[in-house]
């Protein structure tokens, strides 16, 4: 049961344009959420995060928004740059005021391609 | 480079064997998490750790175990290794047991051949 989901494996877009990644999620009792890019033979980074209370965060060319009615979020990138060619994977947590651990349930990634 | 060490890089074995893969977190951080990246899929959590003491578990199977030490380093233990279990193996670290970002290690490829 994929409880976060990313269903686009791959996007292209040109350099200087706005790459938007999507991710969707299942589980109602999720409420903090992460980003984090991957470069090839490298670990996860983070990137950005977003607290279910609220609908948008924003870091320099990066700002994600959370519609937690959808139970969506997304990540703008603008202006993409060719370095931000990764893959990108979306995260979800639920707080700790439930007394649960903070284990992350990741989805499966979707491959950013930035061209000239 | 996120201060989160594993060794080794690579390891190469045969089913039925068994292996043990080292993390390191950050200096400071007291949660370890471990996660399996098998071919096209996402992260899937496996087993939390704060302080030495053992906080959630994923879908991690009977075969595998882990701990963290007093120094805080941890280890996971993979037995009666399968065909199925080859898959990049990351370790993740954090300052608390509680969500914030995790910082990962640059992951340990197993293969079983």
């Amino acid at each position: 049961d994929q409880q976060v989901k990313q269903n686009s494996p791959s996007l292209r877009v040109q350099e200087g344009r706005i790459s938007i990644l999507n991710c969707d999620y299942t589980n109602s009792m999720f409420d903090y959420f992460l980003w984090y890019k991957k470069y090839p033979a490298e670990g996860p980074t983070f990137l950005i995060s977003i607290s279910s209370i609220k609908d948008k965060n924003e870091d320099g060319r990066f700002t994600v928004f959370l519609n937690k009615s959808a139970k969506h979020l997304s990540l703008h990138i603008v202006p993409s740059q060719p370095g931000d060619s990764a893959v990108y994977f979306c995260a979800a947590s639920v707080g700790p005021r439930t007394g649960t651990a903070s284990k992350l349930t990741f989805g499966t990634g979707t491959r950013l391609q930035v061209t000239l | 480079d996120s201060g989160v060490t594993q060794t080794p890089k690579h390891l190469i074995t045969a089913t039925g064997q068994r292996v043990t893969l080292r993390c390191s977190p950050r200096s400071g951080d007291l949660s370890v998490y471990w996660y399996q990246q098998s071919l096209d899929q996402g992260l899937q959590f496996l087993i939390q750790y704060y302080n030495g003491e053992e906080r959630a578990k994923g879908n991690i199977l009977e075969r595998f175990s882990a701990q963290q030490f007093p120094d805080l380093h941890s280890e996971l233990n993979l037995s009666s290794l399968e065909l199925g279990d080859s898959a990049l193996y990351f370790c993740a670290s954090s300052e608390t047991g509680f969500p914030d970002t995790q910082y990962f290690g640059p992951g340990t490829r197993l293969t079983v051949l």
